[in-house]
Order: C-alpha cells, then sequence, then structure tokens
C-alpha cells in the first residue's frame, strides 16, 4: 500500500545527543514536510522540501537539520542544540510543492521523542 | 501575516447531537481551507477541503464545513455525532511564500462525544 512510514514510532535520548527520525514515502510525492506537535501549539513547520537535495527552514528549524538525498527520503536529524526537543514529530507529503498543488498533505503516523 | 485561529480548546457533544467545531482564518487572497482529524498518537487524517466553489464542502465520515468569506470562517459541521468522532481536529490553511506551498495550522479542538 502507498503510504508514509515513520520510525522509530517511539524514541529515547539523553540529553546532548544527536537523533534521527526516518520519513520514507512510496507515494511518488515531489515536496515533503516535518511538523512538530506539542499540546495546544497545533503544529508547527520545522524544515520542507519541494524537490530533491532541496529544503526550505520553516518556522522553528533552530536545532534540527534535514537531507534530501533521494525523492522518497527526508530524514528529521534532532540536534543536542534543540533546548526542548521532546514532541511528537509529524512527517508529510504533498504531490507537488509548487503552485497549482492545492496544498492538501499526506501524513506518517509520526515519531515521539523524549529527553531524559 | 496568514494565521488560523481555533477559538475553543474542547468542544463537548452528546452522541446524536449536531456539532460544530469552529475556526477562522487571516490570509491574502484567495484562500485553500482544510480539515484535519487526528486520534491519539496517529498522524493526521485529511476530512475535507475548500478550494473554490461551493461554500458547503462535504468530506469524509459525514462531516461538512461552510466557508464564509465575509466572516472569514470555516467552521467544521455534522448533523449527528458519534462516540466515535472523539478526537483532536485541525484547521489549516495554504500559505504560499516565495513560490512555496505550505500548510499553516490553528491549534486544535479536541472534541468529547459523550454517550
Amino acid at each position: 500500500d502507498g503510504g508514509i512510514t515513520q520510525s522509530p514510532k517511539y524514541l529515547f535520548r539523553k540529553e546532548g545527543q544527536n537523533v534521527t527520525l526516518s520519513c520514507e514515502q512510496n507515494l511518488n510525492h515531489d515536496a515533503m514536510y516535518w511538523y512538530r506537535q506539542d499540546p495546544g501549539q497545533g503544529l508547527r513547520l520545522i524544515y520542507y522540501s519541494q524537490i530533491v537535495n532541496d529544503f526550505q527552514k520553516g518556522d522553528i528549524a533552530e536545532g534540527y537539520s534535514v537531507s534530501r538525498e533521494k525523492k522518497e527520503s527526508f530524514p528529521l536529524t534532532v540536534t543536542s542544540a534543540q533546548k526542548n526537543p521532546t514532541a511528537f514529530y509529524l512527517c508529510a507529503s504533498s504531490p507537488q510543492g509548487v503552485s497549482g498543488d492545492t496544498g492538501e498533505l499526506f501524513f506518517g503516523e509520526g515519531s515521539r521523542l523524549t529527553v531524559l | 501575516a496568514q494565521s488560523v485561529a481555533q477559538p475553543e480548546d474542547q468542544v463537548n457533544v452528546a452522541e446524536g447531537n449536531p456539532l460544530t467545531v469552529k475556526c477562522t482564518y487571516s490570509v491574502s487572497g484567495n484562500p485553500y481551507l482544510f480539515w484535519y482529524v487526528q486520534y491519539p498518537n496517529r498522524g493526521l487524517q485529511f476530512l475535507l477541503k475548500y478550494i473554490t466553489g461551493d461554500n458547503l464542502v462535504k468530506g469524509s465520515y459525514g462531516f461538512e464545513a461552510e466557508f464564509n468569506k465575509s466572516q472569514t470562517s470555516f467552521h467544521l459541521k455534522k448533523p449527528s455525532a458519534l462516540v466515535s468522532d472523539s478526537a483532536l481536529y485541525f484547521c489549516a490553511v495554504r500559505a504560499v511564500s516565495g513560490g512555496y506551498n505550505k500548510l499553516i495550522f490553528g491549534a486544535g479542538t479536541r472534541l468529547a462525544v459523550h454517550p
């Protein structure tokens, strides 16, 4: 079945460690996105990518990094510079990132990161 | 600035009663508006969208939403609530920045349907 796969679903990290969250899609979508979800704050955009080897900072990119070496993959690294990384992270994709696309997003099941 | 507001943190409704979850937006140009639903520890699922045309949009699971341009609102509605509708609901608007699309989400409204 086509969809977006995020792994791991749960992750625990010690302070000072970098962690990488995986996001893979087989929908042949051009655009991919990472959102962070905190209680009562909705979803905030971390990074997004319209095409391979290109990505843009979202509203809360500090302390995060991404890569887009393949169309189907958009991993997110939470670095030790992120001051409050405990959150639920959601990856999403859309068919096209450029104007003409309605903007509808398809989401993965999320990864919950807890810093101990 | 483009934004979405969901004025209610939680909406409580009895099963079988109609429900409304409110959303207002601020965007330049014609709005593209969306509703998503999230169940605990899951990703978001698309419910419906308004792009153009009829102001009443029908979506999944019997939900519908009414676009009101003068009030800049896009309220989610369902004629008869089910206990299984209990979830977190997000309204979103498309924003275009530097030629790129992104969705801006409201803070979410928790819907609790009681038997």
